[in-house]
């Protein structure tokens, strides 16, 4: 089993539509939550950076972490024909350096 | 700041051959990063170093992987007696040491193509 779980898709959405990304993960060392958006033939870009439980905001993005069931998640309201990318998650532990990935999420958005 | 840049983009090469690939981090980033990706994977774990010391190789990293950084500045990462399990995207990251805050900063990566 994977230490970072997350539905590779395709996922394919209309213009305007609210996305929810998801990943679960086994490893409860985890302490800091990040989402990467990787576009074709790019390295990944980091989105957003959560440590511990909560909820983050970022203009259209929302990030949300729920420690107890091992669960983030990334929203994206009113998705935009440039938001069609991969969706990585991504997690650490604390005093660690090693980043462990999921195998992302590729999400279209069709005008 | 113009950000981790990789070279070559690309790299085609024959299996038995040996490559190497170069990043430059961002010029105040004391960490570096090597992970390797393949086609419908998230990014894995090669190699990390803190300045010009090599702190960590993930045991994905066989004998034929070597990677340096001289003076704590750029990386090079090479790959002797190349295979066709070689080819993957090959990605360099930086980040600066911050405590617990450390974000990553990933170049665009070489894409390796062993025939």
């Amino acid at each position: 089993q994977k230490e970072v779980e997350q539905d590779p898709g395709p996922l394919s959405v209309p213009e305007g539509a609210i996305v929810s990304l998801n990943c679960t993960y086994s490893n409860s060392a985890f302490q800091y939550f990040m989402w990467y958006r990787q576009y074709s033939r790019k390295g990944p870009e980091l989105l957003m950076y959560t440590y511990s439980s909560g909820n983050k905001e970022d203009g259209r993005f929302t990030a949300q972490v729920d420690k107890s069931s091992k669960y983030i998640s990334l929203f994206i309201r009113d998705s935009q024909p440039s938001d069609s990318a991969t969706y990585l998650c991504a997690m650490r532990g604390t005093g660690g350096f090693k980043t462990i990935f999921g195998a992302g999420t590729r999400l279209f958005v069709k005008a | 700041d113009t950000g981790v840049s990789q070279n070559p983009r690309h790299k085609i090469t024959k299996r038995g051959q040996n490559v190497t690939f170069r990043c430059d981090p961002i010029s105040e980033h004391n960490r570096l990063y090597w992970y390797r990706q393949t086609l419908g994977q998230g990014p894995e774990f090669l190699t990390y170093f803190q300045n010009e010391a090599q702190l960590e190789k993930s045991r994905l990293l066989s004998d034929r992987f070597s990677a340096e950084r001289p003076k704590g500045s750029f990386s090079t990462l090479e790959i002797q007696r190349t295979e066709q399990g070689d080819s993957a995207m090959y990605l360099c990251a930086s980040s600066l040491e911050t405590g617990t805050n450390e974000k990553l900063f990933f170049g665009s990566g070489t894409q390796l193509s062993v025939l």
